[in-house]
């Protein structure tokens, strides 16, 4: 079945880049998402990209894509303290309708 | 900015008794949807909802779960004779429209726990 993978944690410096990564098992994934949840809050959707695209940028953030290694990444630059989060990596599957698959999460922790 | 809302933000509820969790999706949204995060696991999908009937539903979703739009602003998610098991933080979606090509925008969600 479809799955979604991502490493559980990153730490970085504030001013550094932060690229989190994330796998996917369905090839005929059409959009992948990044949601950022912060202490207490919901999810909030930061990005997402249609399958048949390489890479979007959007301010400080740019999305890659891989479809032949089924890779996607997600790259914050200039990172913040502000950006410390859990960001979520998630796939919707044309086979699987309207529901979205997420990854477990990767925790994002920023120091000064 | 339009958001989704959910209530209440924390529900404490006794084993087997019965909870019903509230959601006011973004207003001119016509896709709602029903996810579940039990603590240090993956979101995963329970129901989709659209025209007033469940357009998709998971096998997490079975005959202890129900949804309804009561009126023009709320959407429910029931759950019937709680078990411990249940115990999660619950979040609501809307999307503009079809699903596969809208983002689905999220509440905070309501975090559930079964005692």
């Amino acid at each position: 079945g479809e799955d979604v993978e991502q490493s559980l944690f990153l730490s970085v410096r504030e001013g550094d880049s932060s690229v989190i990564n994330c796998t996917y098992t369905d090839s005929s994934s059409t959009y992948l998402y990044w949601y950022k949840q912060e202490p207490g809050a919901g999810l909030q959707l930061l990005t997402y990209i249609f399958s048949n695209m390489d890479m979007k940028q959007d301010q400080r953030l740019t999305v890659l894509l891989n479809k032949k290694d089924k890779h996607l990444s997600l790259r914050i630059a200039d990172t913040q303290t502000g950006d410390s989060a859990i960001y979520f990596c998630a796939e919707s599957v044309l086979q699987a309708g309207t529901a979205l698959i997420f990854g477990k999460g990767t925790t994002l922790s920023v120091s000064s | 900015e339009p958001e989704v809302t959910q209530t209440p933000s924390h529900q404490v509820t006794q084993m087997g008794q019965e909870v019903i969790l509230r959601c006011v999706p973004i207003s001119n949204h016509l896709y709602f949807y029903w996810y579940r995060q039990i603590l240090g696991q993956k979101v995963e999908f329970l129901v989709s909802f659209y025209n007033n009937e469940i357009s998709e539903k998971s096998e997490i979703f079975d005959d202890q779960f129900s949804v309804e739009r009561p009126d023009g602003s709320n959407f429910t998610l029931k759950i019937r004779s709680t078990k411990l098991e249940d115990s999660a933080m619950y979040f609501c979606a809307s999307s503009e429209e079809q699903g596969k090509y809208q983002p689905q925008h999220f509440g905070d969600g309501t975090r559930l726990s079964i005692l």
